[in-house]
């Protein structure tokens, strides 16, 4: 089983350049997000949806943007990459309708990095 | 936001020795999760704590929650250098999904042979 699979695994970008981080989950998930991690804040939530064709911000969305057209897929796009958005990058997903008792599947991660 | 202060932030311990980590928060949740996030890998869940009180054992490792449902604590037992990992607890309020899930901050534990 894939789960739920992130591309790509390193990057390395300029101030100033765009790029998508993909997501995809096999699992037929409503729910979906995407968190960046960072030494000593936790993980901290950028964008969620819970289904195609809804998306929401969450914590920190500033720079980022998110569509949700297949249940599976779950791109993030940065639209002009700074230095603060050096992170590391993990998408997830969840089955939304029986709530956040239930377990969320994470990606292997993407480390960004931004020169 | 509801905040979660894991501590100890850093744990290195050697094999066989016990040990036990804190989550700690003045809010109250409905549930409270605990996942261990391997190197280069993301976090995977180990446990889902949901009653006051509640204690659940995984092999080695004891989970209880809080009877005032605002902290949670994992020991481990004569730990392994397979235990070593980031230890992340996430809280989930009573209202809303998901994305109202708040994570700690995470506690790194080296284990040594």
């Amino acid at each position: 089983n894939a789960g739920v699979t992130q591309t790509p695994k390193f990057q390395v970008l300029k101030t100033g350049q765009s790029m998508t981080l993909q997501c995809a989950q096999d699992m037929n998930h409503e729910y979906m997000s995407w968190y960046r991690q960072d030494p000593g804040m936790g993980l901290r939530l950028i964008h969620y949806s819970v289904g195609a064709g809804i998306t929401d911000q969450g914590e920190v969305p500033n720079g980022y943007n998110v569509s949700r057209s297949t249940t599976e897929d779950f791109p993030l796009r940065l639209l002009s990459a700074a230095p603060s958005q050096t992170s590391v990058y993990f998408c997830a997903s969840s089955y939304e309708r029986t709530g956040p008792r239930t377990e969320a599947f994470f990606g292997q991660g993407t480390r960004l990095t931004v020169v | 936001t509801q905040l979660l202060e894991q501590s100890p932030q850093f744990l290195s311990i050697q094999e066989g020795e016990n040990l036990t980590v804190y989550c700690n928060s003045s809010s109250v949740f409905s549930s409270l999760q605990w996942y261990r996030q391997e190197p280069g890998e993301g976090p995977v869940l180990l446990v889902t704590v949901v009653t006051g009180g509640e204690v659940k054992k995984l092999k080695r490792l004891t989970f209880q929650f809080g009877d005032a449902r605002k902290d949670s604590s994992l020991h481990i037992t004569a730990a392994q250098p397979g235990d070593t990992g980031l230890y992340l607890c996430a809280g989930a309020p009573y209202s809303g999904g998901y994305q109202k899930v708040t994570f700690g901050t995470g506690t790194k534990l080296q284990v040594i042979p």
